[in-house]
C-alpha cells in the first residue's frame, strides 16, 4: 500500500453514462497524475495537478473527461457520455518535489458495456 | 517512433536464473528513469529508479543506464516465482509526468 488511494476498485457501466472517480494522493504531495492502462499496454498520462492547478492535458482527455483537484488535496475524473473504447485501468499517481518519484494507488478499472 | 521501447516478452526463465530486461528511450534529455513491477490486475510498484549512468544494485535487482545509448536495463538474480510479473521501463519527460513502455512479462518456471 503506497498510501494513494482510488475509489472506486471496479466500475461496470453502460455506453453513455457519466462515471466519476476519485483519488486521495498521500497527504503531503502536492503533484498528482492520472493515467490510463488498456490491457497489453504501459500506462499512458492524462493530466496532472500541481495544488488545485492542472498544468497539463494530454492529447488523449478528450473533451469528455475532465478532472478536478477544488482543494489541492484529493481528484476527480469524470468521463461523460462513456464509450466502449474507454474501457482501461484509470491510475492516479503522486509525488512531492524534490523527489520524482511517483506512487500509484490501485488504480480503478472501468468496464463500459 | 515510440518515446519508450522494450524488449518484447514473454521471457520465460528457470528459477534462480537471471533475467535481463532491455529498455530503449527517445528522449536524449530525459533524467530520470523508473523500473516498475506490476502483478496482474493490480497497480504498478516502483522497484527501482536510477539517474546517473552505470550500475545500480538493490537486492537481487540491478539497473543499468547508458545515456549515450538511450539505453536502461534490469537484471533480476536467482529469480523468484514471486518476481513472475510485467516489468515495466518509465522515463520521467517534461514536467515529470512518466513515459512507459508497453512492458515486458516475465514467467518463473519452478
Amino acid at each position: 500500500d503506497t498510501g494513494v488511494s482510488q475509489n472506486p476498485r471496479h466500475k461496470i457501466t453502460k455506453r453513455g453514462q457519466n462515471v466519476t472517480f476519485r483519488c486521495d494522493p498521500i497527504s503531503e504531495h502536492n503533484r498528482l497524475y492520472w493515467y490510463r492502462q488498456t490491457l497489453g499496454q504501459g500506462p499512458e498520462f492524462l493530466t496532472y495537478f500541481q495544488n488545485e492547478a492542472q498544468l497539463e492535458k494530454s492529447r488523449l482527455l478528450s473533451d469528455r473527461f475532465s478532472a478536478e483537484r477544488p482543494k489541492g488535496s484529493f481528484s476527480t475524473l469524470e468521463i461523460q457520455r462513456t464509450e466502449q473504447g474507454d474501457s482501461a485501468m484509470y491510475l492516479c499517481a503522486s509525488r512531492i518535489p524534490p523527489t520524482d518519484t511517483q506512487y500509484f494507488g490501485p488504480g480503478t478499472r472501468l468496464t463500459v458495456l | 517512433q515510440k518515446e519508450v521501447e522494450q524488449n518484447s516478452g514473454p521471457l520465460s526463465v528457470p528459477e534462480g536464473a537471471i533475467a535481463s530486461l532491455n529498455c530503449t528511450y527517445s528522449d536524449r534529455g530525459s533524467q530520470s528513469f523508473f523500473w516498475y513491477r506490476q502483478y496482474s490486475g493490480k497497480s504498478p510498484e516502483l522497484i527501482m529508479s536510477i539517474y546517473s549512468n552505470g550500475d545500480k544494485e538493490d537486492g537481487r535487482f540491478t539497473a543499468q543506464l547508458n545515456k549515450a545509448s538511450q539505453y536502461v536495463s534490469l537484471l533480476i538474480r536467482d529469480s523468484q516465482p514471486s518476481d513472475s510479473a510485467t516489468y515495466l521501463c518509465a522515463v520521467n519527460t517534461n514536467d515529470y509526468k512518466l513515459s512507459f513502455g508497453a512492458g515486458t512479462t516475465v514467467t518463473v518456471r519452478a
